[in-house]
This record gives C-alpha cells, sequence and structure tokens, in this order.
C-alpha cells in the first residue's frame, strides 16, 4: 500500500540555521499537506500544495511539490524558538489520509 | 465555534475494560475523521464519516474498535476489552467539505493508558 516518508526523524538547529524536512511517497499524490505539531499538542494545519512543481511561501517557510507529486520539501528560514514541534506531511491514500512519521525540529537558542 | 473538541482528555483503564471517547467537530464540518498517535509516529488514519455514513475503516482497526456518528453531529469511539497496545493519543478531525483533501481540523485529543 502507499507509504509516506520523512527524513530526517530528528533535527536539532541553533537559532537562526535553516531547517529543510523531506517527504516521500511510493505513489503518485493529488496533493500534498503539510501540519506542525507543537510538543503537547494536536496537528494544526500548514499549507496544502496540489500542482506539480508548485512553490508556496508563509513568511520563513517555504513548500514545495516535485514534478513528479511524489516528493515534497519544507524548508524554514533562520529557525526562531517558536519553529519548535514535529512537522508532518500527509497525502491522501485511496480513502484515507497517510502521515509520515514527522521530522522533530529542536531549536538552541 | 471554538474548533473539535474532545472527551475526555485522558483517560486511565484497567487492561480487558471498556472505554469511549466523544468527538464533537466543528459545526457544518460533515467529514470526521479518528486518528490513532503513539510516540514519535504521525497520526495514523482508523477511520472516517460522511455525515452519518462510516464510509472507510482501516483494516488495521480490530473488531474490538467500532465508531459511530449518529445524525451527522458528534462522534464516538469505543475500545472493548482494552489491551495495553491500546494506548495512545486518540485524534479526531473535521473537515468542511466532501473530499478526502480537504484541511482537516484536529481536536486535543484523548490520551488513553491501559494498566
Amino acid at each position: 500500500g502507499q507509504q509516506v516518508m520523512q527524513i530526517p526523524q530528528y533535527q536539532h538547529v541553533q537559532e537562526g540555521e535553516d531547517f529543510t524536512t523531506y517527504c516521500n511517497s511510493s505513489t503518485t499524490l493529488s496533493n500534498i499537506q503539510w501540519y506542525k505539531q507543537r510538543p503537547g499538542g494536536h496537528p494544526v494545519f500548514l499549507i496544502q500544495l496540489v500542482k506539480s512543481g508548485e512553490v508556496k511561501k508563509q513568511k520563513r517557510l517555504t513548500f514545495q511539490f516535485g514534478e513528479a507529486k511524489k516528493n515534497s520539501s519544507l524548508h524554514i528560514t533562520a529557525t526562531q524558538t517558536t519553529d519548535v514541534g514535529t512537522y508532518f506531511c500527509a497525502g491522501p491514500g485511496n480513502n484515507d489520509m497517510r502521515f509520515g512519521a514527522g521530522t522533530r525540529l529542536t531549536v538552541k537558542p | 465555534d471554538t474548533g473539535v473538541s474532545q472527551n475526555p482528555r485522558h483517560k486511565i483503564t484497567k487492561r480487558g475494560q471498556n472505554v469511549t471517547f466523544r468527538c464533537d467537530p466543528i459545526s457544518e464540518h460533515n467529514r470526521l475523521y479518528w486518528y490513532r498517535q503513539t510516540l514519535g509516529q504521525g497520526p495514523e488514519f482508523l477511520t472516517y464519516f460522511q455525515n452519518e455514513a462510516q464510509l472507510e475503516k482501516s483494516r488495521l482497526l480490530s473488531d474490538r474498535f467500532s465508531a459511530e456518528r449518529p445524525k451527522g453531529s458528534f462522534s464516538t469511539l469505543e475500545i472493548q476489552r482494552t489491551e495495553q497496545g491500546d494506548s495512545a493519543m486518540y485524534l479526531c478531525a473535521s473537515s468542511p467539505l466532501g473530499g478526502v483533501t480537504d484541511t482537516q481540523y484536529f481536536g486535543p485529543g484523548t490520551r488513553l493508558t491501559v494498566l
């Protein structure tokens, strides 16, 4: 069945450094969504990408959807302590939503 | 509207007992999802409803799990004869439109601990 994989599993950065997490699907996706989960919190929707090669920006966050619509990335420029959390990508399966295992980001002030 | 709510927030039970969780979605959201999340993992899909109809159920879900959404409003998830492996965070999410690709709004979750 469809699998959604994310790397790295963990990333620890110094405040001000950049951060990137990568998402790969075993099958072509109609769209991909990104969520952020703060420690002790629940997943919160960040963005949805639909088009092949699409790039969207939200302030310091840049999201990209691959040309083949099987991979995606999230890049954060100049991380801040407020960026701490786990970032999940998710793609639709046959009749469900498949989440990756997430990349846990910690930021050292 | 204050978002998706779930009750209880925490549940501790002994192995073999039955538990029931409740989810109240955002008003007028016609899709409701249940997920299970364990430490270090992403949400794992369990089941979803469109209005009152249960349209999909994960093959990973044993017969001990059952979910209902009477009248297409709130939903309940029941686990019978709980096992220690059922310990997890149970998340509910709702979405406003009919497609599986719609944005999902998650509730705070119910943390289940089975002793």
